[in-house]
């Protein structure tokens, strides 16, 4: 059964450290999301790529927060310097088809980060 | 601007009862709509979802949705709660026609279920 994969499952880092998130998208999906939850805001999008290409990372905070697709089985986000107000839990999701309603979004089991 | 607003961040219901979560959508064109669950410590699954075809949709695990343009609604149902239906559950609205996945999450309503 294929799956979304994010390493590391749980992540403990103290502030100003760099941290990196891992997602490895189900094979063949060419859209890839990140998206943030947390019990304030819910649910926010940070980034989205089509075919590797970033085409939204307006939820982002730019001076800290990078996506990349260094190919089409690895998305990674970085912040750097990470802050406590960072902690949450980030999902990654692949979907199959970019244009298509009919493609539901595929999610990972997320990265539960703590900033201290 | 487009959005999603889930009434009531709690619901609690006894086993075997009607399940009944709402949500509300802002559109200024017609959306496609969706319900995601998410069980503890893991990801969002897609329970069902409105794509401009029949108004009644219906899902996994014996969910189904209606949508009501005159509403502006897509409430979820399930005519029998389990107890394997705690979760939290979320609507979510997509409005860019061509890019499908770009979804806009309403806050959430974690369902509870007594047994």
């Amino acid at each position: 059964d294929a799956r979304v994969t994010q390493t590391p499952r749980d992540k403990v880092t103290e502030m100003g450290q760099e941290v990196t998130m891992r997602c490895q998208p189900i094979l063949g999906h060419n859209t890839v999301f990140w998206y943030r939850q947390t019990m304030m805001q819910g649910l926010e999008l940070l980034a989205y790529f089509r075919n590797r290409a970033p085409l939204d990372d307006s939820g982002m905070p730019k001076d800290r927060f990078s996506a990349e697709m260094p190919d089409a089985t690895l998305a990674t986000l970085k912040i750097q310097p990470s802050e406590p107000r960072d902690s949450a839990v980030y999902f990654c999701a692949s979907g199959p088809e970019m244009g298509s309603y009919n493609s539901p979004l595929h999610f990972g089991n997320g990265t539960r980060l703590t900033v201290t | 601007a487009q959005s999603v607003t889930q009434l009531g961040s709690h619901v609690s219901v006894s086993e075997g009862a009607l399940v009944l979560l709402r949500c509300n959508y802002s559109s200024s064109v017609p959306p496609y709509l969706f319900w995601y669950v998410q069980y503890p410590n893991q990801g969002l699954q897609l329970l069902l979802k409105y794509t401009s075809a029949a108004t009644l949709v219906k899902g996994i695990n014996g969910f189904e949705a209606e949508f009501k343009k005159s509403e502006t609604s897509f409430h979820l149902t399930k005519p029998s709660a389990h107890m394997s239906d705690a979760a939290e559950y979320f609507c979510a609205v997509t409005y860019f026609y061509n890019q499908g996945g770009k979804l806009i999450f309403g806050q959430g309503t974690e369902l509870s279920v007594k047994p």
